[in-house]
């Protein structure tokens, strides 16, 4: 049936933990991905990306992994820090004549406790 | 600041008015996209415009009217809404190349109660 209100994953850490947000997606042609944070009050904000030819890139402090057989990716951030609390959404995109469109996951939210 | 500005930030209307949402991007993108956040679904994309062409209506209702007159403004025309379409609508833009896309960028959104 519909879910009448969503209840988003949570994650609490403690800062300087690392944290590993997961998410599952559903195309399997699906060729590019995006993490994304968001703040209270905020717009998304890009982290980071990969393509489909990678399974892992890293940016500073993140960690993006791929596993395009489970349909499966992963955000790993080092060092947690509070101002890391957040709302996290992967993204997708099947690019081709669908460039343009994403699709996004239900988000988790990141809490980072001093 | 994102590149992706939208007016107003907050909005509060009546079902029975009209209103306009405003989204103006700097950053010299060709795609523009309105995107619905409610606090009982995902991220959904409502429109999408490639070159100032309307590519995506995601079987959006038709009291929501996107407008795209050139590539750096979008707007989005309210009309007869209904307090289920209370939600944060965000505006973001981004680069759409020959072969694979870039990240979008959003907005702040525009945070709107249908009363």
């Amino acid at each position: 049936g519909e879910n009448v209100g969503l209840h988003l994953p949570t994650l609490s850490v403690q800062e300087g933990d690392n944290s590993i947000i997961n998410c599952a997606y559903s195309n399997s042609a699906s060729d590019y991905f995006i993490w994304y944070k968001q703040e209270s009050g905020k717009g998304p904000q890009f982290i980071i990306d990969i393509r489909s030819n990678m399974d892992k890139r890293q940016g500073q402090r993140v960690t993006v992994l791929l596993n395009k057989t489970v349909k499966h990716l992963s955000l790993q951030i080092a060092a947690t820090q509070p101002g890391d609390s957040a709302v996290y959404f992967c993204a997708e995109n099947a690019g081709g004549t669908s460039y343009g469109k994403l699709t996004f996951g239900q988000g988790t939210i990141l809490t980072v406790h001093p | 600041e994102t590149g992706v500005t939208q007016t107003p930030r907050h909005l509060v209307m009546g079902m029975t008015n009209k209103k306009s949402l405003k989204c103006e991007q700097h950053l010299g993108h060709n795609a523009m996209y309105w995107y619905k956040q409610s606090a009982k679904k995902p991220l959904e994309l409502m429109f999408v415009y490639n070159f100032k062409e309307q590519t995506e209506n995601n079987s959006v209702p038709s009291r929501f009217s996107p407008e795209c007159p050139n590539s750096s403004h979008l707007f989005l025309h309210l009309h007869t809404l209904q307090p289920e379409d209370s939600a944060l609508y965000l505006c973001a833009s981004s680069q759409v190349r020959g072969r694979g896309n870039t990240e979008a960028f959003f907005g702040q959104g525009t945070r709107l109660t249908v009363v």
